[in-house]
C-alpha cells in the first residue's frame, strides 16, 4: 500500500498570504496519478487537481499543483477567505489512498 | 445537472448489515467507473471500493479494511451504484460518499482516476 504523508497537519495563515502544502508518498508515484481535493466543513470533497498539476473545472488560477516522484505540492498564491478548509492529496496509481489532510486555518 | 445522491444510511447494531445506494443523474452512468469513500467523524478520507463499468465486467477493488465484508455493485439500467455492508463494526461509522472517476471508460480501458463528482454523503452509525 502506498502511504501518503501530508505536512503540515495544520497551517495558520492570513488572507492574502501564500500557502504551500506538501504531500509525500512512500514510493514513487507517476504524477499522472496524483490528485488534490478541498473539503469545507459539512461539505463533500471537491476535486482541485488531477495528474498533479491539471486544474479541475472551475478552480481559480491562484491554485497550482506540482511535483514528481515522491514529493508533490499544492500552492495557493493569495489566500481568499473561502480557501480556509482541509486539503487532501490522493494517489490512484496503485489502488487508491489518501493523505491524512492539511487543515488550513485563519 | 450532473449529480450523485446517496441514501440508505442510518443507525445499525454491530454485526448487522446495511445497503447504501448512489443514484446518478445528468451523465451516462454506464460509461464511468465509480468509487465509495468514507469519513469517520472528525477524521480524514478513506477510499473503500471501486467498480468498473459493465463493458469491463464490473470488476471491483476494495480496501483491506472492508475486503470480505463489503460488496460494491451497480445497475446501469437504473443508474444506481450499491454498497452492501455486512458484519458491520463500530469502526465503520462515518459518512459514506460515492464518487465518479473523472475519465470515462472506453472499449479498451477503464482506469482508476481522480473523482470529479461527489455525492453529499450518507451517515452510517454502527452502535449498540
Amino acid at each position: 500500500e502506498i502511504v501518503l504523508t501530508q505536512s503540515p497537519g495544520t497551517l495558520s495563515l492570513s488572507p492574502g498570504e501564500r500557502a504551500t502544502l506538501s504531500c509525500r508518498t512512500s514510493q514513487s508515484v507517476a504524477s499522472f496519478y496524483i490528485a488534490w481535493y478541498q473539503q469545507r466543513p459539512g461539505q463533500a470533497p471537491r476535486l482541485l487537481f488531477y495528474a498533479a498539476s491539471h486544474r479541475a473545472t472551475g478552480v481559480p488560477d491562484r491554485f497550482s499543483g506540482s511535483g514528481s516522484g515522491t514529493d508533490f505540492t499544492l500552492t495557493i498564491s493569495r489566500l481568499e477567505p473561502e480557501d480556509f478548509a482541509v486539503y487532501y492529496c490522493q494517489q490512484y496509481g496503485s489502488s487508491y489512498s489518501f493523505g491524512q489532510g492539511t487543515k488550513l486555518e485563519i | 445537472e450532473v449529480q450523485l445522491v446517496e441514501s440508505g444510511g442510518g443507525l445499525v447494531q454491530p454485526g448487522r448489515s446495511l445497503r447504501l445506494s448512489c443514484i446518478a443523474s445528468g451523465f451516462t452512468f454506464g460509461d464511468y467507473a465509480m468509487s465509495w469513500v468514507r469519513q469517520a467523524p472528525g477524521k480524514g478520507l478513506e477510499w473503500i471500493s471501486f467498480i468498473r463499468n459493465k463493458l469491463h465486467d464490473e470488476t471491483t477493488e476494495y480496501a483491506a479494511s472492508v475486503e470480505g465484508r463489503f460488496t460494491v455493485s451497480r445497475d446501469d439500467s437504473t443508474n444506481i451504484a450499491y454498497l452492501q455492508m455486512n458484519s458491520l463494526k463500530t469502526d465503520d461509522t462515518g459518512v459514506y460518499y460515492c464518487a465518479r472517476a473523472k475519465r470515462g471508460c472506453d472499449a479498451g480501458n477503464c482506469f482508476r482516476d481522480a473523482s470529479d463528482i461527489w455525492g453529499r454523503g450518507t451517515l452510517v452509525t454502527v452502535s449498540s
